[in-house]
Formats: C-alpha cells, structure tokens, sequence
C-alpha cells in the first residue's frame, strides 16, 4: 500500500543554516506530494506541493523535488529563521479512487531554530 | 473569506458526555475529513466523506460518529465510548479525494 516516510525530529538549527528534511514514500500509483506545515496550536497549512515526477514546488523560500527514481520529496531551505520553527508534514495523494481514499501522512518532523 | 471553520477552539468536557465538534466550510468542496492528533503524534483519520449523506470510517472511528447532511457541515461526534477523548481534532476538506486538503485551525478537547 501507498506510505510515507520522515525523517524523526527534533531538528535544531541555528538561524540563517541550510534546512533539509527527508520524506521518502511508496505508491502503487503516481501520486501527488504535499509538504504542510503546522505551527503551534494551529491546524496544518499547504506549504507546497508537486502533482509530477520533476516538478520542484516551492514556497516562502521552501522546496521541494519529485523525484520519481528515489521516490523522494525532500523539503530544503537555504537560510531558515526562527518564524520557520514548526511541525512539517510530508504527504501523498494518489489519484485512482481505490487505491487509497485518502491523502496518506508522514509522521510530521519538529524544525526548531534558535536565534 | 473562504475557508474552514471549527468550533469551539477549546472544549471541556466531563468523562461520560458526548460532546459534538463543528466543522463549516464555504470552499464548496465535496470531500471532508476529521483527523486526531495527539501530542508529538501525526495525524490518524477518523472518519471522511466524499459527498453528502455518504461517509466512511477511517482508521480510529470507534468511539466517534458523523454525518454529512449538508455539503458545508461535516459535524463530529465524540462519543462516551471513546476511551481517550483528550486530543487536537482537525478537520480538513478537499475538492474532492485525493486532492490537497485545506485544514480549520483545530478544536483541542479535554475530558475531565
């Protein structure tokens, strides 16, 4: 069955450093990919996403690469500050109703970055 | 402004009651779900529907029940036969399955 794989948090930062949080998946499928980010208290917002193998989506300075041949959606960003501090989800959609009804999640990944 | 309205924010509860969650949304979208989060977990789906006066349980319905009679309202019922109410509720919506979600703000309730 379709999944979603994430890198475990936390992970620490200092400010203005490079950021990258591996999401890995497994579809039978070609899905779509999401990033969403949730900060504290608050529900999950779409960051970015990528509907294709090789499209890059991109956001608020974020990317992220479909990648068809790793099965990988990996989230970067070249200099994060500390309003970036939150959960990031990676997740997927896979288009053929029947497949999976439902956007499957990863596990989330705490970004903490201090001043 | 379209979106995703859940209410209350903050719910309190004793043990025993049923307590209803609202969800609203005026995106004009034919899919909703609910989800749970528990502290420094994922997300784990509850229940989703597709369309109205149809629904289908998730992967933690028991405890819990829905319905879908108007296509704005997808509201959640947290019944006393959940055994671990507590938790961050989530509702989310889509043009339909499949598609990227949008998500409310979240109703955290508590059970005393």
């Amino acid at each position: 069955g379709n999944s979603v794989t994430q890198m475990e948090g936390p992970v620490t930062l200092s400010e203005e450093a490079f950021l990258t949080i591996n999401c890995t998946y497994t579809a039978t499928g070609y899905p779509s990919l999401f990033w969403y980010v949730q900060y504290p208290g608050e529900g999950l917002q779409l960051l970015l996403k990528a509907t294709k193998a090789d499209d890059k989506g991109s956001n608020k300075g974020f990317e992220a690469t479909y990648r068809k041949e790793t099965t990988s959606f990996h989230l970067e960003k070249g200099s994060v500050q500390v309003s970036d501090s939150a959960v990031y989800f990676c997740a997927l959609s896979d288009p053929i109703i029947g497949n999976t009804d439902k956007l499957i999640f990863g596990t989330g990944t705490r970004l903490q970055v201090f001043p | 402004d379209g979106g995703i309205t859940q209410s209350p924010k903050y719910l309190f509860r004793k043990e025993g009651q049923n307590v209803t969650l609202s969800c609203e949304q005026n995106l004009n979208h034919d899919a909703m779900y609910w989800y749970r989060q528990d502290p420094g977990q994922g997300l784990r789906l509850i229940y989703y529907s597709q369309i109205v006066n149809d629904f289908q349980k998730g992967d933690i319905a028991e405890g819990y029940s829905v319905s879908r009679e108007k296509k704005e309202s997808f509201p959640l019922t947290v019944t006393s036969a959940q055994k671990n109410p507590t938790a961050f509720y989530l509702c989310a919506s889509s043009i339909q399955l499949n598609t990227e979600a949008f998500f409310g703000q979240g109703t955290r309730l508590t059970v005393v």
